[in-house]
């Protein structure tokens, strides 16, 4: 089944204390972005990854870090986590042609303390 | 800053009346725009594109671009209770439109 897999789904940490979001597609797809969702605000892009060891900056990529070392996977790593970054975040995938749609994973809600 | 701007709702629309979300933005270069559904708990989905001018239908779902009032809207025909959720108009650039913008989403509830 073609798919976006995000690990953990649920994550309750306290401020500082580093943590990673996995994210793996098998899609073989190029482009690879990661969100966060939070009320009033909607989906916001923080990074995106067009291609093995190819990212960049979305538009809150502040605190947050990636990497792309595989084609399937795209890490979102949070090196000193604070309570602003609690939030419901989103991994998606994309063959970046057609309908040029973004593959969404599940989800992944973090609290941080 | 690229700028997406949507009614948050809620909409309320009667089972099999026409529902119509709509959605303007800020960027006058913009080409690519989107249209994805969000059901409570569950990730965004893709229910439509459009890149020209005009009207794109598919099935119930019909968009609607207009570029020189950098607007966007989405029309729902025979409107059903499985059609409410939160809808998320988007706006896509970049070689794969692998950036993208989205607006903060309308709740629409479709009434039995």
């Amino acid at each position: 089944e073609a798919q976006v897999t995000q690990n953990p789904r649920y994550l309750i940490t306290v401020t500082g204390k580093k943590l990673t979001v996995t994210c793996s597609q098998n899609m073989n797809h190029e482009y690879m972005s990661w969100y966060r969702q939070d009320p009033g605000l909607g989906l916001r892009q923080i990074y995106y990854s067009m291609n093995v060891e190819v990212t960049d900056k979305g538009d809150v990529p502040e605190g947050y870090k990636v990497s792309r070392k595989e084609k399937r996977n795209f890490p979102l790593i949070l090196e000193s986590p604070s309570p602003n970054q609690t939030s419901l975040y989103f991994c998606a995938s994309s063959d970046g042609q057609g309908s040029y749609e973004q593959y969404f994973g599940p989800g992944t809600r973090l609290t941080v303390t | 800053q690229k700028e997406v701007e949507q009614n948050s709702g809620p909409l309320s629309v009667p089972e099999g009346a026409i529902a119509s979300l709509n959605c303007t933005y800020s960027d006058r270069g913009s080409q690519s725009f989107f249209w994805y559904r969000q059901y409570s708990g569950k990730s965004p989905e893709l229910i439509m594109f459009i890149y020209s001018n005009g009207d794109k239908e598919d099935g119930r779902f019909t968009a609607q671009l207009n570029k020189a009032s950098q607007y966007v809207s989405l029309l729902i025909r025979d409107s059903q209770p499985s059609d409410s959720a939160t809808y998320l108009c988007a706006v896509g650039w970049g070689f794969g439109n692998e950036k993208l913008t989205f607006g903060t989403g309308t709740r629409l509830t479709i009434i039995p």
